[in-house]
């Protein structure tokens, strides 16, 4: 069974500056995608970026990216000149998508709170 | 082009009584998971509907089943409420397709269980 393990409960970081939120994951799988999902106080679920493991090279989506060693089962995110919408709970997702249904294993989450 | 969408948005039940919470996919969507997220952590799988059978389910007892209609909408019931059963009940759709891997949530039914 996969697990994800986010070792940061929480984190602040001020306005205009940089962020990078932790994830390590356990599988014995190769074929896998991985996600960091945004869920603010409205509760919506919303997919941030996502990372196939067959690609080496890191997943970026504007002001966000990705820091992911597959060697270490890593998968950082990292977040550039925070903006005080980013304020809400970050999730790390796993999902072997070989496996019949393609379920997603969720991390515990990072709240993460952009102070002005 | 409307999300997925869930109703009720809030509900508050007693122990030992029996829930129905309702979602309706993303357009062009076809296959609707369900994810319980207890305060504080993350979402926990519980199980998948696609040509209206389960097709994967998470480690929940009997007490959760669910249904798909052929208009791909889902339901979550639940019966015998527990006290532990309070939490978010989050629906997600996506596409079967080839490279429909990513899964689109919405915004989720709170069940308080008293």
């Amino acid at each position: 069974a996969q697990t994800v393990t986010q070792s940061q409960p929480e984190m602040s970081v001020q306005e205009a500056e940089t962020v990078t939120l932790s994830c390590t994951y356990d599988t014995s799988e190769n074929n896998y995608y991985l996600f960091w999902y945004k869920q603010p106080p409205s509760r919506q679920m919303i997919l941030v970026i996502r990372q196939e493991a067959y690609k080496q090279q890191n997943a970026t989506e504007n002001r966000f990216s990705v820091n992911f060693q597959k060697a270490a089962k890593s998968f950082s995110l990292k977040i550039s000149d925070s903006q005080l919408g980013d304020t809400a709970m970050y999730f790390c997702a796993f999902m072997n998508y070989m496996e019949y249904g393609n379920k997603l294993v969720f991390g515990a989450g990072t709240i993460l709170r952009v102070k002005s | 082009d409307a999300g997925v969408t869930q109703s009720p948005t809030h509900l508050i039940k007693t122990r030992g009584q029996q829930v129905t919470l309702r979602c309706s996919p993303k357009s062009g969507h076809d296959t609707v998971s369900w994810y319980q997220q207890a305060l504080g952590q993350g979402p926990q799988f519980i199980f998948q509907y696609y040509e209206e059978e389960e097709r994967q389910r998470g480690n929940f007892p009997d007490r959760f089943s669910g249904h798909q209609f052929p208009n791909y909408s889902s339901e979550l019931n639940v019966n015998a409420l527990l006290l532990g059963d309070s939490a978010l009940y989050l629906c997600a759709s996506r596409w079967k397709g080839a490279g429909g891997y990513e899964q689109f949530f919405g915004p989720g039914t709170r069940l308080t269980v008293l």
